[in-house]
């Protein structure tokens, strides 16, 4: 099992360009986060599903958007990226609300 | 509101020597509390967690934690370090009447293990 798989890992964009961080899951774990971690600050959830078919709004969803595309597939989606969003950003999923499990991560800059 | 703190940046010991990084705990209701631990440039892996019964709850690679109701604490330990368990260490916690899916981390501890 590859458990949670995120692409890509690296990623450097301009200012006011858009791209979408992708996720996937082979566990069949109902619910699947998106996270992103600043230093001193933790993690912090962005969005989360709890089932498929589901989206809702974390601590701080501005500027960012979801789908769940499947069972498997939750992604993220930037559409004006801004300096702001520079961080790493974790997606994990679970089989319910407690115990998670997380992708190795995608680094983004923001330029 | 939930929330978790981790009041050390930082945790130096000894190899061989116990160590214990600190969290504490806000939430209205009853706590579910969770430690995971970060290598670098890698995503976070669950160690522990406490959800009801017994207060000394034990998890992955010999850390324990106890769930102490009276001082809101959760604080991860172990008897005998290893330099390998240098690492980030995140203390979480969810509300389990009012969190939903909502996890919250703490700002992480950082343990160096000095050999």
């Amino acid at each position: 099992n590859a458990g949670v798989t995120q692409t890509p890992k690296f990623q450097v964009l301009k200012t006011g360009q858009s791209m979408t961080l992708q996720c996937a899951q082979d566990m069949n774990h109902n619910s699947m986060y998106w996270y992103r971690q600043d230093p001193g600050m933790g993690l912090r959830l962005i969005y989360y599903s709890a089932s498929e078919g589901t989206t809702d709004k974390g601590e701080v969803p501005n500027g960012y958007n979801v789908s769940r595309l499947n069972k498997r597939e939750f992604s993220l989606r930037l559409e004006s990226a801004a300096p702001s969003q520079t961080s790493v950003y974790f997606c994990a999923s679970s089989p319910t609300p407690d115990t998670q499990y997380f992708g190795p991560g995608t680094r983004l800059t923001v330029l | 509101a939930q929330s978790v703190a981790q009041p050390e940046d930082q945790v130096n010991v000894a190899e061989g020597n116990p160590l214990t990084v600190k969290c504490t705990y806000s939430v209205s209701g009853n706590p579910y509390l969770f430690w995971y631990v970060q290598y670098p440039n890698r995503g976070l892996q669950f160690l522990l967690k406490y959800i009801t019964g017994d207060n000394l709850v034990k998890g992955s690679y010999g850390f324990e934690a106890e769930f102490n109701k009276s001082q809101t604490s959760f604080h991860l330990k172990k008897p005998s370090a290893l330099v390998s368990d240098s690492a980030l260490y995140f203390c979480a916690v969810r509300d389990s009447n009012t969190g939903g899916f909502k996890t919250i981390f703490g700002a992480g501890t950082r343990l160096f293990v000095k050999a």
